[in-house]
């Protein structure tokens, strides 16, 4: 199968660092993406990463992945009110597959 | 603008009426996506293009539903005798060989 599960809500402090989870099931994805989403806009992607990788950092966005347990997760360090939005996993089995997302977490960040 | 671009951006149609979207690509991907998203859930693909040949397409596409890109570069999806379920977003994104997925920024359908 090719489920993705992540935690609905998110509330963060403004300047605190956020984590969001997701675990996926299927064992063959070779890519974990992470997406966000604005308001009435589409998906814009944040990062990705590699199944071979543990980790990988972006300026404030560190991504770490734990194969064994199937498990990503995205770190937003100094959370910023601009980072209020929806934040979409994703897996695919290779870069030019179709993409499996989860149902999406929604960040809110309060003042 | 060299984003992925979708027309209309807002659509409210009847039920039982036909209606048509359309996705510009990035220009010189050859590989292009749709998926559909409904409130508060993750987008699901619904069918691919490369170049001008769909290699797949998903159960969620019931024969309702017909997608082309008939010389590789803009793709239509056209929905006949929608119905209130089709009520959704429906995305497209392309990218290049070796790259991952650009988005459009959706076009929103709604079916009375």
């Amino acid at each position: 199968g090719e489920d993705v599960e992540q935690s609905l809500f998110l509330s963060v402090r403004e300047g605190d660092s956020s984590v969001i989870n997701c675990t996926y099931t299927d064992s063959s994805s070779t890519y974990l993406y992470w997406y966000k989403q604005e308001p009435g806009a589409g998906l814009q992607l944040l990062t990705y990463i590699f199944s071979n990788m543990d980790m990988k950092q972006d300026q404030r966005l560190t991504v770490l992945l734990n194969k064994k347990d199937k498990h990503l997760s995205l770190r937003i360090a100094d959370t910023q009110t601009g980072d209020s939005a929806i934040y979409f996993c994703a897996e695919s089995i290779s870069n030019d597959y179709k993409l499996s997302f989860g149902a999406g977490t929604t960040v809110t960040v309060r003042a | 603008d060299t984003g992925v671009s979708q027309d209309p951006r807002h659509k409210i149609t009847k039920r039982g009426q036909n209606v048509t979207f359309r996705c510009d690509p990035i220009s010189e991907h050859n590989r292009l996506y749709w998926y559909r998203q409904t409130l508060g859930q993750g987008p699901e693909f619904l069918t691919y293009f490369q170049n001008e040949a769909q290699l797949e397409k998903s159960r969620l596409l019931s024969d309702r539903f017909s997608a082309e890109r008939p010389k590789g570069s803009f793709s239509t999806l056209e929905i006949q005798r929608t119905e209130q379920g089709d009520s959704a977003m429906y995305l497209c994104a392309s990218r290049p060989e070796q790259e991952t997925q650009y988005f459009g920024p959706g076009t929103r359908l709604l079916v009375l």
